[in-house]
């Protein structure tokens, strides 16, 4: 199984701030992530997909860059409705897995 | 507009069978592979399966963990699909997630999903 590990786990930020979530995988997977946002107790909601494609509705603040191993989701500039939790997600093949999670919070 | 509507879920004991269903609305349900996540309380997100469209025979795939014991399954005529949950343990309690999964060329996302909803195994 292709293993995805998110850094950071846990990041204290503020309004306005920049930030990047970094997700590396096991083995190569070409461009096959994707990226979700959490808010407690609601669905996950897709934000990118094939690593750098940014979903119909979603704000350019966000965006998707990498292949290979190596990926990133970056903020621009954090709005109050960001403070959420992000996965990535692999989808080059069964089993399809996700990261363990990167919380964001407010400084 | 796309609506997915989770329901099913409860109290069970060790051992014991649920039953999980997905109506779907607001698009062609059987053109769509859809697939099933779940999340134990306070932890990430897991795959639990796949069930593809008739044009790939409805097969299924399902994560190790779940595998021989839940079965997924769909009715098209009732725009519904289904989470058969056998010898559930208590490693199983989570929120399940019914979730569509478009194929664009050979890639797929979720780009939908339902609200959730509740298993709890416990004696």
């Amino acid at each position: 199984d292709i293993q995805l590990t998110q850094s950071p786990s846990f990041l204290s930020t503020s309004v306005g701030d920049r930030v990047t979530i970094t997700c590396r995988a096991s083995q190569g997977i070409s461009t096959y992530i994707n990226w979700y946002q959490q808010k407690p107790g609601k669905a996950p909601k897709l934000l990118i997909y094939g690593a750098s494609t940014l979903r119909s509705g979603v704000p350019s603040r966000f965006s998707g860059s990498g292949s290979g191993t190596e990926f990133t989701l970056t903020i621009s500039s954090l709005q109050p409705e960001d403070f959420a939790t992000y996965y990535c997600q692999h989808v080059n093949s069964l089993p399809i897995t996700f990261g363990q999670g990167t919380r964001l919070e407010i400084k | 507009e796309v609506q997915l509507v989770d329901s099913g879920g409860g109290l069970v004991q060790p051992g014991g069978s649920l039953r999980l269903s997905c109506v779907a609305s607001g698009f062609t349900f059987s053109d769509h592979y859809m697939d099933w996540v779940r999340q134990a309380p306070g932890k990430g997100l897991e795959w639990v399966g796949r069930i593809r469209n008739k044009t790939r025979s409805y097969s299924t795939d399902y994560a190790s963990s779940v595998k021989g014991r839940f079965t997924i399954s769909r009715d098209d005529s009732k725009n519904s699909l289904y989470l058969q949950m056998n010898s559930l343990e208590t490693e199983d309690t989570a929120m399940y997630y019914c979730t569509r999964a478009p194929i664009v060329g050979s890639r797929t996302q979720f780009d939908f999903w339902g609200q959730g909803t509740l298993v709890t195994v416990s004696s």
